[in-house]
């Protein structure tokens, strides 16, 4: 079965850099939710979109911007990044908004920011 | 506000013995509970979920998990583990009313030893 794609898996970059981290859900996924990891550390909520639109927001820096396209797919921009910013990204998807809580969130493998 | 504790660390079992990974939450209203689980370098992997109903929840890989309400409690479980199930496991939550994210435990590192 289709799963969640990230790409890139990895991304180096140096401080103040800009990068886009891009994911696409499962098929039908209508929603998509981003998670920042850092090293040994759980997976804290960023943002996530529902229908193209932002549904929640968690702990997402205003130098980060995410957006949703009406093929579903999700994009994360990262400006003036920091070394802070090295950490395993990863994008979740599920479907369907009208039992959001019960529904899964499937997650990609990730993608893996180094920040030089 | 909602949260997850998983108070151990590391676990460390010999194969073919029984695992238990500990979980315990604080949320308002109902929670909705999961188990993931991360090998290295790849992404979660949803083990299992507790929506209503049925205390024990079985999952993914022959594991399952209690629903402990009044402990307040979620313990993940095998009854035989294998040297395969070596991983970071994370216990999370979502409230029943909440619009999207999942609030993830700190993880615990499953070691199973042959």
């Amino acid at each position: 079965a289709a799963g969640v794609i990230q790409s890139p898996r990895h991304l180096i970059k140096e401080k103040r850099e800009t990068a886009t981290l891009k994911c696409y859900p499962i098929p039908r996924h209508d929603t998509v939710y981003w998670y920042q990891q850092g090293p040994g550390q759980d997976p804290q909520f960023l943002i996530s979109f529902y229908e193209k639109m932002q549904s929640d927001k968690g702990s997402i820096p205003d130098r980060f911007s995410a957006q949703q396209f009406s093929d579903y797919h999700s994009e994360l921009n990262m400006s003036s990044l920091e070394l802070g910013d090295s950490a395993l990204y990863f994008c979740a998807s599920s479907l369907g908004q009208e039992i959001l809580a019960k529904n899964i969130q499937y997650f990609g493998a990730g993608t893996r920011l180094s920040v030089l | 506000a909602q949260s997850v504790a998983q108070p151990e660390d590391q676990v460390n079992v010999a194969e073919g013995n029984p695992l238990t990974v500990k979980c315990t939450y604080s949320v308002s209203g109902n929670p909705y509970l999961f188990w993931y689980v991360q090998y290295p370098n790849r992404g979660l992997q949803f083990l299992l979920k507790y929506i209503t109903g049925d205390n024990l929840v079985k999952g993914s890989y022959g594991f399952e998990a209690e629903f402990n309400k009044s402990q307040t409690s979620f313990h993940l479980k095998k009854p035989s583990a294998l040297v395969s199930d070596s991983a970071l496991y994370f216990c999370a939550v979502r409230r029943d009313s909440s619009a999207s994210k999942i609030i993830f435990g700190s993880g615990t590192r499953l070691s199973i030893r042959p």
